[in-house]
């Protein structure tokens, strides 16, 4: 089946224009992941939806970064007045969150990512 | 939060079976633990997912002593296709815990021919 996508695939802007970054989850799946990779590092976690509540935000890293999902789907990854700090791969990933207990996979499955370049 | 501990880098050669250790001495009792394959330019790979003892599946193994502070990705006879980062995860997989989010910086493995 569709895996996670992400749009666009490269995205170059100017700094301090505002950019808008899209996640479409695998169907069904309720959390959806927010992370940054810069060049040669780790991933880097931004923000984690369950449903279309965030309950964990702790990962943004300043108030220009906001994320919003709506109908439990799409998320979009809103970076205002961008910076070239801001430039790296943003991935996005969804898992299905299933019920606790032993022996349930909550496996993340990754969108291929967005890598933005600020000038 | 379930931290852990990996070598930065190893190198190998093709054919050889390349063994990688993690360590997660603080590990709860509702945690998994959990590793993923990334390759250049794309997004991170479920590889398998253990809680204790032995997993096998058709890419990998992974070993997890009694205590499980620590747990071993086992890859048989690797090639060359298997250059990539691969993580370390420890955390509650009942959906949404910050332990499933914490990555690191992984370890780089190298194979050579």
């Amino acid at each position: 089946g569709a895996g996670v996508s992400q749009s666009p695939s490269n995205k170059v802007t100017e700094k301090g224009k505002d950019v808008e970054l899209r996640c479409d989850p695998i169907s069904g799946h309720t959390a959806l992941y927010w992370y940054r990779q810069s060049l040669g590092q780790g991933l880097e976690f931004l923000i984690y939806f369950q449903g279309n509540s965030a309950p964990d935000k702790s990962g943004l890293p300043s108030d220009r970064f906001s994320a919003e999902r709506t109908g439990g789907s799409v998320s979009t990854l809103t970076i205002q007045r961008t910076q070239q700090e801001d430039s790296a791969v943003y991935l996005c990933a969804s898992s299905l969150v299933g019920t606790s207990g032993r022996g349930v996979s909550d496996t993340q499955y990754f969108g291929p990512g967005t890598r933005l370049t600020v000038l | 939060l379930a931290k852990t501990t990996q070598p930065i880098s190893m190198d190998s050669y093709e054919g050889q079976e390349v063994n990688i250790t993690c360590s997660h001495n603080n590990i709860a009792t509702n945690d998994y633990i959990t590793w993923y394959q990334q390759f250049p330019s794309q997004g991170p790979r479920f590889i398998i997912q253990g809680y204790k003892t032995k997993v096998t599946n058709e890419v990998a193994s992974l070993f997890i002593p009694a205590d499980r502070k620590s747990s071993t990705l086992s890859l048989p006879r690797v090639s060359l296709s298997d250059t990539a980062v691969y993580y370390c995860l420890v955390g509650d997989i009942r959906g949404g815990s910050q332990g499933n989010l914490i990555f690191g910086k992984g370890t780089k493995l190298s194979v050579k021919p």
